[in-house]
């Protein structure tokens, strides 16, 4: 069974600031993707950035990008230059391709940016 | 409005009644996925299907949970003697697997409230 952790339950940062989100996963599979998702308060659930297993190459979506460290099983997020439209829960989830598809989620961080 | 919707948006019931959901997906998406959120944490697979085919259940379905999706277009999610444990806000997402697509895109979600 894959599993997703997500270490930090709230973080927050000042408009214009960079911030860094924690996710760890275990899978002993290998065709898998990795996404993170951004959950805006009372609105619903978007893709940010995708990162497909097999690629080295880090994903950047704008002011969006990953370190996807395979060996270590580690997908962190950071956002760059911090907007207050930011503020949302992000959640951390996989899909073991072939496999249904189906996503495992993280338990997610709540993100506040600060005017 | 191209987008997933799901209705109702909110549902307050009674312990032991029956409720039924219904989403509809975006148009041409074969593939349709529920998900339960309860507060603070992460969304959690429930069920999916592929056209009208349910192909796979969670654990997590228990037999007063069903899902419908009769001619591949909108489904349906019954759950019947409702409990406490129940209330949610109950995902649906759709996908284009015929397309390559890994990117599920989330309705607003129905919260249901079990008094």
């Amino acid at each position: 069974a894959q599993t997703v952790t997500q270490s930090q339950p709230e973080m927050s940062v000042q408009e214009a600031e960079t911030v860094t989100l924690s996710c760890t996963y275990d899978t002993s599979e290998s065709n898998y993707y990795l996404f993170w998702y951004k959950q805006p308060p009372s609105r619903q659930m978007i893709l940010v950035i995708r990162q497909e297993a097999y690629k080295q190459q880090n994903a950047t979506e704008n002011r969006f990008s990953v370190n996807f460290q395979k060996a270590a099983k580690s997908f962190s997020l950071k956002i760059s230059d911090s907007q207050l439209g930011d503020t949302a829960m992000y959640f951390c989830a996989f899909i073991l391709m072939d496999a249904g598809n189906m996503l495992t989620f993280g338990g997610g961080t709540r993100l506040m940016v600060k005017p | 409005d191209t987008g997933v919707s799901q209705n109702p948006r909110h549902k307050i019931t009674k312990r032991g009644q029956n409720v039924t959901f219904r989403c509809d997906p975006i148009s041409e998406h074969n593939r349709l996925y529920w998900y339960r959120q309860t507060l603070g944490q992460g969304p959690e697979f429930l069920t999916y299907f592929q056209n009208e085919a349910q192909l796979e259940k969670s654990r997590l379905l228990s037999d007063r949970f069903s899902a419908e999706r009769p001619k591949g277009s909108f489904s349906t999610l019954e759950i019947q003697r409702t409990e406490q444990g129940d209330s949610a806000m109950y995902l649906c997402a759709s996908i284009h697997k015929l397309t390559g697509g890994t990117e599920q895109f989330f309705g607003p979600g129905t919260r249901l409230t079990v008094l």
